[in-house]
């Protein structure tokens, strides 16, 4: 199993629908998670991080964290066709080593 | 706030020949790291430095990969000699100093390397 799973998609919603977003993981022990929007050809912007259980929520993004699960999630509300793009998980494990395990990320086609 | 400055933002050569890379973090972030990222993956950390300290370098090919970060700031990775299988996204990113469970990490924009 890996330790960070995500469905690679891709995931297609209208102009105005929510995107749900799911990742799962394997370590208990995991203790902050992030996603972060990946253009095509761009590098990796951080767009929500959440460290407890319960929703966090900024703009039109909010993330979801259940630790007893083990997954988090991120809703994308009103989606708009500049939302279209990769979206990964990254999560830091226990301890003070400050190293993200990632997802291999889910691609977001927003049609218009 | 400038964010991470990488250069060159692409980067053509023939296999055999040396490459290197140049990162400038976040002011105040000590933390660095450079990633490799292949298409359709997430991001493979390479080695992370705290300071001018490289205290994770167990993914970075030491044959042929080097990397320093001498006065804590700015960094440069090196390959030599490069392979065909090197080509990839060399990503650069910078987080803010130990303390508390934040460890988000700001990229910059990559240097795509292409090995022909």
């Amino acid at each position: 199993q890996k330790e960070v799973e995500q469905n690679s998609g891709p995931l297609s919603v209208p102009e105005g629908a929510i995107a749900s977003l799911n990742c799962t993981y394997s370590d208990r022990v995991s203790q902050s998670f992030f996603w972060y929007r990946q253009y095509s050809g761009k590098s990796p912007e951080l767009i929500m991080s959440i460290y407890s259980n319960g929703d966090k929520e900024d703009g039109r993004f909010t993330a979801q964290l259940n630790k007893a699960s083990q997954y988090v999630s991120l809703l994308i509300r009103d989606s708009q066709p500049s939302d279209s793009a990769t979206y990964l998980c990254a999560l830091s494990q226990a301890g003070n080593n400050r190293k993200l395990i990632w997802g291999l990320g889910t691609s977001l086609a927003v049609n218009p | 706030e400038a964010g991470v400055v990488q250069s060159p933002r692409y980067k053509i050569i023939e296999k055999k020949q040396p490459v290197a890379f140049w990162c400038n973090p976040i002011s105040g972030h000590n933390t660095l790291y450079w990633y490799l990222q292949n298409l359709g993956q997430g991001p493979e950390l390479l080695i992370r430095y705290e300071n001018e300290e490289a205290v994770d370098d167990s993914q970075l090919p030491k044959d042929r990969f080097s990397a320093e970060r001498l006065k804590g700031v700015d960094s440069t990775l090196k390959i030599q000699p490069a392979e065909l299988g090197d080509s990839a996204v060399y990503l650069c990113a910078s987080s803010s100093p130990r303390g508390g469970s934040s460890n988000e990490q700001f990229f910059g924009p990559g240097t795509r390397l292409t090995v022909l």
